[in-house]
């Protein structure tokens, strides 16, 4: 139904592993989006990228690391995490950055830092 | 700090009940963007407002832009139990679109 795709949907990490996440879009859109949505606080933008570039980077603690190596790609290394960064991860892309579009979600994928 | 403030933050119905969410900002907006979530599923958009007073339906859903452009609501009319789920809010800050807490729908059929 969704033309994000995320995998993995569901990790199980401690906090001395890297894990990435990953996410593609299949719609031809040139922005594409990192949200995190934890039980107490609303979707929290993460980082935004713009044609392959950055353009946001939201104070986002350095353990997560962003790649996006084409406008379809985009991943999320992850690494000595706290157990604070359980969450679901929620990747979205949009036709352009500054576009007061929508927001296509993938389906998000569950963390759980042990 | 908060940017956009929704109300309530959870409701429960009975089947057939009307549900309204608000959605409110101290400052003017471009536009206003509304979501569903259905639980355990990620947020699907609905309806972007961008027009002063702008009223738009959709099927039981009513959306509403205020005059002054600074709050919105969505109205559910007799609600189903296909309704259950958070909506969310979004307006543009800083060419960002920033997400409202939501509102948590439940519904007793």
């Amino acid at each position: 139904e969704t033309g994000v795709t995320q995998t993995p949907r569901h990790l199980v990490m401690g906090m001395t592993n890297k894990k990435s996440l990953k996410c593609e879009q299949h719609l031809g859109h040139n922005a594409m989006y990192w949200y995190k949505q934890s039980a107490k606080k609303p979707l929290e933008l993460m980082f935004v990228y713009n044609f392959k570039e950055q353009t946001e980077n939201n104070s986002v603690p350095s353990r997560f690391s962003p790649e996006c190596p084409n406008s379809s790609h985009l991943f999320l290394h992850l690494h000595t995490l706290q157990p604070e960064d359980s969450a679901l991860y929620l990747c979205a892309s949009s036709r352009e950055f500054r576009d007061t579009g929508e927001l296509f979600f993938g389906e998000g994928s569950r963390l759980t830092v042990l | 700090g908060q940017q956009v403030m929704q109300i309530p933050q959870y409701q429960h119905v009975q089947e057939g009940e009307d549900f309204t969410t608000y959605c409110n900002s101290s400052t003017t907006l471009s536009n206003i963007q509304w979501y569903k979530q259905r639980p355990g599923g990620h947020p699907v958009f609905l309806i972007q407002l961008v027009k002063s007073g702008e009223v738009k339906k959709q099927k039981r859903l009513t959306f509403q832009f205020g005059e002054a452009k600074k709050n919105s609501s969505l109205h559910i009319t007799a609600t189903q139990t296909t309704d259950v789920g958070t909506y969310f809010c979004a307006v543009l800050r800083a060419q960002k679109l920033v997400f409202g807490q939501g509102t948590r729908l439940t519904i007793n059929p």
